[in-house]
């Protein structure tokens, strides 16, 4: 069966410092892959989605960046946290037919201090 | 560019009783998908029912349907015989078709469902 694993769960990090958030599917091949973030009480906006390793498009210019060096992991990260980075962080995956929809991680909790 | 909007910030049922959650899409795409998704206090997001939109049949999941009005962009989420442990963030969602997006989920900003014992 297809699983979907994100991690680390929570995280708090000073201004200024580095980041790296790791999402990884198993189960599927060649999945569609997508970074979410949610911000207190509101709906969730896309940052990047990936097609296919080292295939990455960015949504919404800011200051985090994605990689996937390999077909089932995705990585975001940033060199310089921003407190407006601070937010719930979604992975997601779907097979390219379109046929079963959706399936998130279990997300990361990010605050920024 | 595909929107979604869901005018209920925040709806209550009480327990056993039926309720529904309003969403209204724009796109101007022909094929497209509309989901329902869940998210309780835990925060992880669980698909509920989702519609292809070439079919005219309401998508049904046990307690959970859709009224899928096509013509006038509404994809509307019924929850029968409601459960403590609906209460939740409900978030419509379509997906951006084979466009630009590649098949993005464009997300509304969700309704707070409060189940009453």
């Amino acid at each position: 069966s297809q699983t979907i694993h994100q991690w680390p769960a929570t995280l708090v990090q000073p201004v200024g410092s580095p980041l790296s958030l790791e999402c990884t599917v198993e189960g599927t091949s060649n999945p569609n892959l997508y970074w979410y973030r949610q911000a207190a009480g509101r709906g969730l906006q896309l940052l990047f989605y990936s097609v296919g390793i080292g295939q990455i498009s960015s949504e919404v210019p800011q200051n985090l960046s994605a990689s996937r060096p390999q077909d089932r992991q995705f990585i975001l990260s940033s060199k310089k946290l921003l407190l407006s980075d601070s937010g719930f962080y979604l992975c997601a995956w779907t097979v390219r037919e379109r046929t079963d929809g959706y399936t998130f991680g279990s997300g990361t909790r990010l605050t920024v201090v | 560019a595909q929107t979604v909007t869901q005018s209920q910030p925040e709806m209550s049922v009480q327990e056993a009783e039926t309720v529904t959650l309003s969403c209204t899409y724009d796109t101007s795409e022909s094929d497209y998908y509309l989901f329902w998704y869940k998210q309780p206090p835990s925060r992880q997001m669980i698909l509920v029912i989702r519609q292809e939109a070439y079919k005219q049949q309401n998508a049904t999941e046990n307690r959970f349907s859709v009224n899928f009005q096509k013509a006038a962009k509404s994809f509307s989420l019924k929850i029968s015989d409601s459960q403590l442990g609906d209460a939740a963030m409900y978030f419509c969602a379509i997906e951006g078709g084979y466009g630009g997006s590649q098949g993005n989920l464009i997300f509304g900003k969700g309704t707070k469902l409060s189940v009453k014992p």
